[in-house]
């Protein structure tokens, strides 16, 4: 079954440390996007990519660092300098980066600083 | 100023009612737009796209209207499998006149329906 998968699923991290989150596809899709939701608001864009080896800076990408060195796989670090990183993290892909294109959803990683 | 604005509800309506939300967006360049829907700590799932004309699917019907910057969610006969969050989302062009597209997310809309 074709899809987009995140790992891990709940993940806990003391402060200061660094954290990847993994995002991988088999839906062989260019375009991979991270975004992060907080209780009652909506989904804010981190960073996206529209094609290997390149990406983009989203509205909140202070804090985070990627890389897209594969077509199938989008990672998500999260540095000690993000201030508030306790969120539910959510990985996406599309054809392309399309206006018209439909993003389709991970299942998300639920991150907590202890 | 947010891109898109939605009403965060509750809406609470009991089984077989017809409920509508309502959501505006800011900017005129908006190109597509859809409606998602996410359940309880899960990840938002694509419900529909918003056409010009409007369009149904089943139960649900959707309305664009651009000279307002409006869209609508009509969902009739609501079952309890309907109660979840909904999604305003509008694609906006990156760069002016660009085919290239990021998604914009409204708060979303909470719905609960009881038996």
């Amino acid at each position: 079954d074709g899809g987009i998968t995140q790992s891990p699923k709940y993940l806990f991290r003391k402060e200061g440390q660094n954290v990847t989150l993994s995002c991988e596809q088999n839906l062989n899709h260019d375009a991979m996007y991270w975004y992060r939701q907080d209780p009652g608001q909506g989904l804010r864009l981190i960073y996206y990519s529209q094609i290997v080896n390149d990406f983009q800076k989203g509205d909140i990408a202070e804090g985070y660092s990627v890389s897209r060195e594969k077509k199938e796989s989008f990672p998500l670090t999260v540095t000690s300098a993000q201030k508030n990183p306790t969120a539910f993290y959510l990985c996406a892909s599309s054809m392309r980066q399309h206006q018209a294109d439909t993003q389709y959803f991970g299942p998300g990683t639920r991150l907590t600083v202890l | 100023r947010k891109e898109v604005e939605q009403d965060p509800g509750p809406f609470n309506v009991p089984e077989g009612a017809t409920v509508a939300f309502n959501c505006t967006y800011s900017n005129s360049a908006s190109q597509s737009f859809f409606w998602y829907r996410q359940d309880c700590r899960k990840e938002p799932k694509l419900l529909m796209s918003v056409y010009s004309s409007g369009n149904e699917d089943g139960r649900f019907t959707a309305q664009l209207n651009r000279a307002s910057q409006y869209i609508s969610l009509l969902i009739r006969d609501s079952k309890l499998s309907d109660s979840a969050t909904y999604l305003c989302v509008v694609n906006l062009e990156t760069d002016r006149g660009s085919t290239l597209g990021r998604l914009y997310f409204g708060r979303g809309t909470q719905l609960t329906v009881w038996p």
